[in-house]
């Protein structure tokens, strides 16, 4: 078990151009999740994979933002034309049989 | 009004102090309870999870749940300088599906050596 990974760690982009992360889930656990952190406040659900499909959007995932997971393991979330407002911490969390969620290192994004 | 309430911070203590932390919530929704504990730059780590009122007890940390009134705390004895990061509550209803978690602010906590 080596635990939940996120590439990258850091990302710095301008602002107008796309970013991609990436989330390696604990192996053999089906469901994963993505939140946003910013500065100060604790992190906020984005999106919920249960195996490769999506099964539910928070209202805070606008159409710039989207999710995939082929195949039911790593998963990845884009953001389209990003906005200064999109600098924030992404982190990823899975879970395996039990409601125990294990969260990843995170990818802090920050756009100029 | 948010779902989740956190005390805030930032909370100083010395070293070998007893620390409080709450949190209150609305949603009679919540069935289960957790405390995160995030170090600058990194992810939450788990701490504590329960799913009823009462205590539970793991080593130097206790969680306390009273579901009558929405309020969780978590207490830190004999406090340490490496016990010094940021506490999230978080909270979900026990679906046993898509439990996201709803988090609380956090609060800063630094014990003096």
């Amino acid at each position: 078990d080596t635990g939940v990974s996120q590439n990258p760690r850091h990302k710095i982009t301008k602002r107008g151009q796309n970013v991609t992360f990436r989330c390696d889930p604990i192996s053999e656990h089906n469901r994963l999740y993505w939140y946003r952190q910013t500065l100060g406040q604790g992190p906020e659900f984005l999106t919920y994979f249960q195996n490769e499909a999506q099964l539910e959007k928070s209202r805070l995932l606008s159409d710039r933002f989207s999710a995939e997971r082929p195949k039911g393991s790593f998963s990845t979330l884009e953001i389209q034309r990003t906005e200064q407002g999109d600098s924030a911490m992404y982190l990823c969390a899975s879970r395996g049989p039990t409601d125990t969620q294990y969260f990843g290192p995170g990818t802090r994004l920050t756009v100029l | 009004q948010k779902e989740v309430e956190q005390d805030p911070g930032p909370l100083s203590v010395p070293e070998g102090a007893i620390v409080s932390l709450n949190c209150t919530y609305s949603n009679s929704a919540f069935q289960y309870f957790m405390w995160y504990r995030q170090y600058s730059r990194k992810g939450p780590e788990l701490l504590m999870y329960t799913y009823s009122s009462g205590n539970k007890e793991d080593g130097r940390f206790t969680a306390q749940v009273d579901k009558s009134s929405k309020y969780i705390s978590l207490f830190i004895r004999d406090s340490q300088p490496s016990d010094s990061a940021t506490y999230l509550c978080a909270m979900s209803p026990y679906t046993g599906a898509n439990s996201k978690l709803t988090f609380g602010k956090g609060i800063t906590l630094s014990v003096r050596p």
